[in-house]
């Protein structure tokens, strides 16, 4: 009964390779946000998803491409990995906007080799 | 864009004192929010924080936020080991929700 699950748990992998991390909540939210947390701990939104539409960007190259199929699910794409992309990526839903808490996922550490 | 700062950025403490986190922006809060995340795991919400002189508690946990709200802190009393991990301030920078803007965290460690 895992609110929002996201995987793989770890994912190493070699630079210049594409790959993808999952993310679904159980928990009839609408909105859907990736974060980003760098080896010293700073955790930085990404994306945000409101009903399946993009509402935020926060300047993340084009490498990273977010995808929600349903307002259940939003996974994120990542191509041709580089070093600097090696850090814990959480997704997080939350119902609607204005001060409602945002429910977050295990975390998704990617290493990059 | 909106800055948190977060102090101190590490806290050491013994089992059974009392401690404060300060979380500070550069701009007036819309929402404050407090997190706290445990080693490879995902975060936890705390508490929400969004009218000046606003003040919440849970079990020991306690948060305010100042009335120009600018400044937020949480206070733990007689600290149990089970409250270490990484306690993270987030604030809605624009009122939308759509985005939280984190502190860099505070790491607490509560020695037995």
């Amino acid at each position: 009964d895992t609110a929002v699950s996201q995987t793989p748990k770890y994912l190493v992998t070699q630079m210049g390779n594409d790959k993808s991390i999952k993310c679904e909540q159980n928990l009839g939210h609408d909105t859907m946000y990736w974060y980003k947390q760098d080896s010293k701990k700073f955790l930085k939104i990404m994306f945000s998803y409101n009903n399946k539409e993009l509402i935020i960007n926060e300047t993340v190259p084009n490498r990273f491409s977010p995808k929600s199929p349903d307002k259940a699910h939003l996974n994120l794409h990542i191509n041709s990995l580089e070093l600097g992309d090696s850090a814990v990526y959480f997704c997080a839903s939350s119902q609607g906007a204005l001060y409602n808490e945002q429910f977050f996922g295990p975390g998704t550490r990617l290493t990059v080799l | 864009s909106q800055e948190l700062e977060q102090s101190p950025q590490s806290l050491i403490v013994q089992e059974g004192k009392n401690l404060t986190i300060n979380c500070t922006s550069s701009k007036t809060l819309y929402g404050l929010y407090w997190y706290k995340q445990k080693y490879g795991e995902g975060l936890i919400f705390l508490m929400m924080l969004q009218k000046g002189g606003e003040e919440k508690s849970h079990e020991k946990i306690t948060a305010k936020l100042d009335e120009k709200k600018q400044q937020s802190s949480l206070h733990i009393t007689a600290s149990q080991p089970s409250h270490a991990g990484i306690y993270l301030c987030g604030a809605d920078p624009s009122g939308s929700n759509y985005k939280l803007t984190f502190g860099k965290g505070t790491l607490l460690t509560v020695n037995p």
